[in-house]
């Protein structure tokens, strides 16, 4: 069975620029999520979907991030614009349910690390 | 509020000792599911256990157990005969039932020396 697919593995800009990361989920899992790890830190939830709806967004900056996921399959997350301190690994999980719900584990991709200069 | 601790910053081992990770929680949830993940320098999160609330049957696998008491609010996970692939970090998370966020611990990062 294929993991979770996420692109680009890493990425460096400039402050104030764009960048777009994608995530493929496993197939057949209705939940995906968003999580930003900052380095030395656990990760935290940015967005939460349910198919293509969000469940939760609260930790979400929404003034620079954005994130949609259309069909209820693969998402994208933008930033824009990037500040030094969104430097980190961001990594998109997915789960058959809502990881709490049942207790389904969620499966996580390798991350893709930005580097904000 | 949710919140999970792993007060063990970094752990060194030598191969072939056992060591244990520990994790404490809080929340006011009476339903809630616990895990641990596993993170490699390879950077995904495997995942390694999840306990519910109700079930506070100590689990063995393998080499891994985990030991979870809700009287002191803990979850540790204990490797035993240590071998140097489980040098990685060590998650600790909590989630309460439903379409609820994962909070996570800080991470114990364990280095197992050969």
């Amino acid at each position: 069975e294929a993991g979770v697919a996420q692109s680009p593995r890493y990425k460096i800009i400039e402050k104030r620029q764009s960048v777009a990361f994608w995530c493929n989920p496993i197939s057949g899992h209705a939940t995906l999520y968003w999580y930003q790890q900052i380095l030395g830190q656990g990760p935290k939830l940015l967005i939460q979907f349910q198919n293509n709806g969000v469940v939760d967004d609260s930790q979400l900056p929404k003034d620079r991030f954005s994130a949609e996921r259309l069909k209820g399959v693969d998402s994208t997350l933008k930033i824009q614009p990037a500040k030094l301190e969104d430097s980190a690994v961001y990594l998109c999980a997915s789960s058959l349910g809502g990881t709490g719900y049942r207790g389904t584990e969620a499966f996580f991709g390798q991350g893709t690390r930005l580097t904000v200069v | 509020a949710q919140k999970v601790t792993q007060a063990q910053t970094e752990i060194s081992v030598v191969e072939k000792e056992d060591v244990t990770l520990d994790c404490v929680y809080e929340t006011r949830d009476t339903t809630y599911y616990l895990f641990w993940y596993k993170q490699p320098p390879s950077g995904e999160l495997v995942f390694l256990i999840r306990r519910n609330s109700f079930d506070e049957q100590n689990e063995i696998s393998g080499r891994y157990s985990w030991n979870f008491q809700k009287s002191t609010s803990s979850f540790n996970f204990t490797i035993t005969a240590s071998q140097v692939v489980d040098s990685a970090v060590y998650f600790c998370a909590l989630s309460p039932g439903g379409y609820q966020k994962v909070t996570f611990g800080t991470g114990t990062k364990l280095q197992v020396i050969p």
